[in-house]
């Protein structure tokens, strides 16, 4: 499977601030999805990002709120804009495989902290 | 809504044991399904994918799925104290919701020795 990195892995950050989150990704990927987690929760889908054109997100999720990116095959970013504390959570990255069921396969997250 | 529903926990079982893990999916048009592995404080790691009605066994690890019942389970046989963890079943969305995963809420694992 391919191997995800993400940065940063963890953040503390002001509310009302925004954080941008990278995904990098070791060989092409056609698929790449961002989910979050909140604490003690389960993954909850905030958008598909699609390369050359916008993020499709869930319900419940806006493009002002998490702006995402996908310039090319291997990188995506999510930011977390104008943050609150309820914005506490890991975000995680995900790529589905190559094969024909799309098996997705996570970064290491990113753990972020509003104050 | 989408769902997928997993079976209470947390689980405990003796080491040795068998664990049986269940979930439950509302979405007919779901034609794929996961269970992810969650050490705490890491990221879900993929360790079973089904796709067709019966078992697929893959070392200690069996996954079971019934469309007509949409039920999904994952059994682990001679379960060791390294496998507790919290354990996600995830169903793709099926259609144009292809490749989106809605999770269960995951059910924790506990071996003990």
């Amino acid at each position: 499977s391919a191997v995800i990195s993400q940065k940063p892995s963890r953040d503390i950050c002001q509310r009302g601030t925004s954080l941008t989150i990278q995904c990098q990704v070791d060989s092409q990927v056609t698929m790449m999805f961002w989910y979050r987690q909140q604490p003690g929760q389960s993954l909850t889908l905030i958008a598909t990002a699609n390369q050359g054109s916008e993020a499709t997100y869930e319900s419940g999720f806006v493009i002002d709120k998490f702006p995402i990116s996908r310039p090319n095959l291997t990188f995506s970013t999510l930011t977390v804009s104008n943050m609150s504390p309820e914005d506490s959570s890991i975000y995680l990255c995900s790529v589905a495989g190559t094969g024909g069921f799309y098996e997705q396969y996570f970064g290491p997250g990113t753990r972020l902290t509003v104050t | 809504q989408k769902e997928v529903e997993q079976n209470s926990g947390p689980l405990s079982v003796p080491e040795g044991a068998i664990a049986s893990l269940n979930c439950t999916y509302s979405d007919r048009g779901s034609q794929s399904f996961f269970w992810y592995r969650q050490y705490s404080g890491k990221s879900p790691e993929l360790i079973m994918s089904i796709y067709s009605n019966g078992d697929k066994e893959d070392g200690r690890f069996t996954a079971q799925l019934n469309k007509a019942s949409q039920y999904v389970s994952l059994l682990i046989r001679d379960s060791q104290p390294s496998d507790s963890a919290t354990y996600l079943c995830a169903a793709d969305g099926g259609g144009t919701s292809y490749g989106k995963l809605t999770f269960g809420q995951g059910t924790i694992l506990t071996v003990h020795p």
